[in-house]
């Protein structure tokens, strides 16, 4: 299968701070790429969609100014987290799929550990 | 709106147990995939199986089988002769005509395996 990985694994930052985690596809052109957050013991919530050289879409109740997403490439996509604060801290996992139509399949990254402190 | 119901929020069983995770989903959409994903403790996302809403048989895959049951939107998931390193979250996720590439996610099942 396709494989996704993410930049960092784990990052520690200070309240206040901004932390970027980087989304890559290896082997194949990632049209479409999807950010989910998860926090312990929860399910995984999709935060936003976004396509290869246009604006991120953002799922309702996600800040677009505190979440900036940039896909700026077909390998490459980044959420950046601004002005972290504590409640930040999560789990969050990228996807990558070839489009956004049914058919298409989406690959999971390994995630990333956020802690604010 | 789509839905993914696991209502079986833990299940602790002893090795060599058979156990059956459920799944119950609501979509309006007639083209539709159902997927089984494990999350072991490190995190990481395991695709298990992606399933084709007009593709009604069910599957085995060494240990893990599903049952795909469209008349009661259900799709199941059971792991037999369970072992200690099946201890991990399991999500069922769904995606539809109406979502495109976007996966519900139900809420999970923590199976613990003990030995």
């Amino acid at each position: 299968g396709a494989v996704v990985s993410q930049h960092p694994s784990w990052v520690i930052c200070k309240s206040g701070t901004s932390v970027k985690i980087e989304c890559r596809s290896l082997d194949f052109q990632a049209t479409t790429m999807f950010w989910y957050r998860q926090f312990p013991k929860q399910s995984l919530m999709l935060m936003a969609t976004s396509n290869e050289g246009s604006k991120a879409t953002y799922e309702q109740g996600v800040e677009k100014d505190k979440f900036l997403i940039n896909h700026a490439s077909l390998t490459l996509s980044t959420l950046t987290v601004t002005s972290a604060h504590p409640e930040d801290s999560s789990f969050y996992i990228c996807s990558a799929g070839s489009g956004q139509e049914i058919s298409y399949e989406q690959y999971f990254g390994p995630g990333t550990r956020l802690t604010v402190t | 709106a789509q839905k993914v119901t696991q209502a079986q929020t833990e299940i602790s069983v002893v090795e060599k147990e058979d156990v059956t995770l459920d799944c119950v989903y609501e979509t309006r959409d007639t083209t539709y995939y159902l997927f089984w994903y494990k999350q072991p403790p490190s995190g990481e996302l395991v695709f298990l199986i992606r399933r084709n809403s007009f593709d009604e048989q069910n599957e085995i895959s060494g240990r893990y089988s599903w049952n795909f049951q469209k008349s009661t939107s259900s799709f199941n998931f059971t792991i037999t002769a369970s072992q200690v390193v099946d201890s991990a979250v399991y999500f069922c996720a769904l995606n539809s005509e109406t979502s495109g590439s976007r996966l519900t996610f139900g809420e999970g099942t923590q199976l613990t395996v003990n030995p």
